[in-house]
């Protein structure tokens, strides 16, 4: 049964880097049928996309974030990664990763197409602070 | 740009009643793409409804979704303790959005 573990820093100094890693154990992120995202939610707030990527690779950002965000996967430690630059205090939050199952209308017909997030790591909290 | 709006923002309601959850989407969305999210403080949030009405793997039966368009509800049909927790609507259009929630506490 798949697993998602958020890794990183607790603390990050505006300006800089918030760098953080998602290892999954109990099933491959190579797989074809899955895309990965992370997701973020601010203290007392709701739940923001942040972005996604399917393992071979290709990405889809917030459209807020976009300039700021990069994520990136490794198949062969299991693990997908988020980077945010030029982090402020806004930036705080609990930071989750997910598995999403995705097959489009398109591609999957409407009577079968799909958009859901499955499995979700316990998050990990990042402060952004001096 | 979709704007999801769940109402109400609180539910106070007692073990045993019936809970319905709405999410509003401001323009149509597709119900292929609707999915609804229970969260526990302190936890991640866990699916319970996907495509509008598909209960998720264990979840039970007394959660039900049904929509289409605009306007897609989550019912709980008798409270237990355990589903005192905040509640989230999420579709997928050009990028995932999620509802800003809807918290049922005990009354």
């Amino acid at each position: 049964q798949l697993q998602l573990q958020e890794s990183g820093p607790g603390l990050v100094k505006p300006s800089e880097t918030l760098s953080l890693a998602c290892t999954a154990s109990g099933a491959s992120i190579s797989s074809s049928s899955y895309y990965w995202g992370w997701i973020r939610q601010p203290p007392g707030k709701g739940l923001e996309w942040i972005g996604s990527i399917y393992y071979l690779g290709s990405t889809y950002y917030n459209s807020s974030l976009k300039s700021r965000v990069t994520i990136s996967i490794d198949t062969s430690k299991n693990e997908f990664s988020l980077k945010l630059n030029s982090v402020t205090a806004a930036d705080t939050a609990m930071y989750y990763c997910a598995r999403i199952q995705y097959c489009s209308i398109t591609g999957c017909s409407e009577t079968y197409s799909y958009y859901y997030m499955d499995v979700w790591g316990k998050g990990t909290a990042v402060t952004v602070s001096s | 740009e979709i704007v999801l709006t769940q109402f109400p923002g609180t539910l106070s309601l007692s073990p045993g009643e019936r809970a319905t959850l709405s999410c509003r989407a401001s323009q149509s969305v597709s119900s292929s793409y609707l999915a609804w999210y229970q969260q526990k403080p302190g936890q991640g949030p866990r699916l319970l409804i996907f495509r509008a009405s598909t209960r998720a793997t264990g979840i039970p039966d007394r959660f039900s979704g049904s929509g289409s368009g605009t306007d897609f509800t989550l019912t709980i049909s008798r409270l237990e303790p355990e589903d005192f927790a905040v509640y989230y609507c999420q579709q997928y259009g050009s990028s995932p959005l999620f509802g800003g929630g809807t918290k049922v506490e005990i009354k």
